[in-house]
This record gives structure tokens, C-alpha cells and sequence, in this order.
């Protein structure tokens, strides 16, 4: 079967630095999506991954290694409001994402 | 801008009874999605639209039904809800199917099913 992991929750200081690990098994892969979701709202598109290395987005970076089946998405100068959930989805061979359950990062003073 | 969007935000249903929520989206994009919601899951894609005038079944179809008349419009019809069915519901489109772009997100209907 088709399987995304992330950790169910963690905990990080304002002003640090995060990271959130997604592993995944696919049948295929068509590249890797990370969303934010903050409590009650809809998700939002973060960041895509389809070739090995890092993209970075500001204080947003994410990596990919395909032959790990492995990414991170790496949160620095933590704000308050990076306070949320965080879900990793990869598009399989047939092009549908296969969704994480998401991991919920709260953000302490 | 409005995007996508979600209506009701909010519903209570009696068991057995029919229930649609509608999505609509502004921004011209050929394909759309309904997602369900649950906790410690992760989003399960219910039906899909690739183009307007084609519905694909997802995950998780079973119970629901879809149509896409037009390109703006994809409604999601509960026939006779079940308790099971209580979640909250995100309908999503992308400029193309299985492209690199991003999907963008209505703001949820929560249903509970009584």
C-alpha cells in the first residue's frame, strides 16, 4: 500500500529552527508537496519538490532525496503564527497525491 | 479574489437525509477535487474532475456522488447520509491534473451527521 509518515506533533521556541520530516512509499512519484493548515482553516501550498536537493522560500526551505523517499521541511526564525499543522502529499504514478496526516507544530514563547 | 468557494460552511444532518455542498471556483481551473477530513488522517480524496463534462472516483467514493456540468461548478451530493459521514469536506482545484501546480483550497463545510 501507499504510505506518507510525519510525526503527529511537535514542539519548537520562538525564534529556533524546526524541521519536519515526511518519509514516504508510492507507487511512483511525481513530485512532493508540502501545505500549511492552521487550526480551522484550509490548507495552503507551501512548497514542490520533484528533483533531489533543496528549494528554498524564505524562511520556508524544503529537501527531497527520491532514493531515500525522504524530505524535510525546515522552518527558521520561528514566528507565532507558524503555529499549525503541517502535511506532506506526493503524487503518485497516476498523478493522484497521497496525503500525510499531518504534523502539528506548536510554537512556544 | 475569491477562488474557491464553499457553501454551507456549517451543517447539521439528520441520518438518511440528502445533502449537496456546493464549490464553486473563479479562477478557470480544468481540474477539481472534494477531500474529506478526519482526525489523525490525512485528506482522502472522495471524487475528481479532470475537465469539465468528466468525474474519476477517489479514495474513498462510496456514498457520494459528483458532477461537473461546467467548468466553475462541482457539487458534492451525499444521497442519504450516514453518521460516518460526519467530517469536514474540502473541495480543491489546479490549473491542470497531475501538473507541478499547486492546489488551492475552499474554506471547509463541516457536516455532522446525527
Amino acid at each position: 500500500g501507499q504510505n506518507i509518515d510525519q510525526p503527529t506533533e511537535m514542539t519548537a521556541t520562538e525564534g529556533a529552527i524546526v524541521q519536519i520530516n515526511c518519509t514516504y512509499q508510492t507507487s511512483g512519484f511525481n513530485g512532493l508537496f508540502w501545505y500549511q493548515q492552521h487550526a480551522g482553516e484550509a490548507p495552503t501550498f507551501l512548497s514542490y519538490n520533484v528533483l533531489d536537493g533543496l528549494e528554498e522560500k524564505g524562511r520556508f526551505s524544503s529537501f527531497l532525496s527520491r532514493s531515500k523517499g525522504y524530505s524535510y521541511l525546515l522552518l527558521k526564525e520561528l514566528q507565532m503564527k507558524d503555529s499549525a499543522s503541517y502535511l506532506c502529499a506526493v503524487r503518485d504514478s497516476n498523478y493522484q497525491l497521497i496525503w500525510g496526516a499531518g504534523t502539528k507544530l506548536i510554537i512556544k514563547p | 479574489i475569491a477562488g474557491i468557494t464553499q457553501a454551507p460552511t456549517s451543517q447539521i444532518l439528520a441520518a438518511g437525509r440528502r445533502m449537496t455542498l456546493r464549490c464553486t471556483q473563479d479562477m478557470r481551473h480544468n481540474a477539481m477535487y472534494w477531500y474529506r477530513q478526519d482526525l489523525g488522517l490525512g485528506l482522502r480524496l472522495i471524487h475528481y474532475s479532470n475537465t469539465a463534462g468528466t468525474t474519476g472516483k477517489g479514495e474513498v467514493p462510496d456514498g457520494y456522488s459528483v458532477s461537473r456540468a461546467n467548468t466553475d461548478d462541482f457539487p458534492l451530493t451525499l444521497a442519504s447520509a450516514v453518521p460516518s459521514q460526519t467530517s469536514v469536506y474540502f473541495c480543491a482545484s489546479s490549473e491542470l491534473a497531475g501538473g507541478p501546480g499547486e492546489l488551492f483550497f475552499g474554506e471547509g463545510s463541516r457536516l455532522t451527521v446525527l
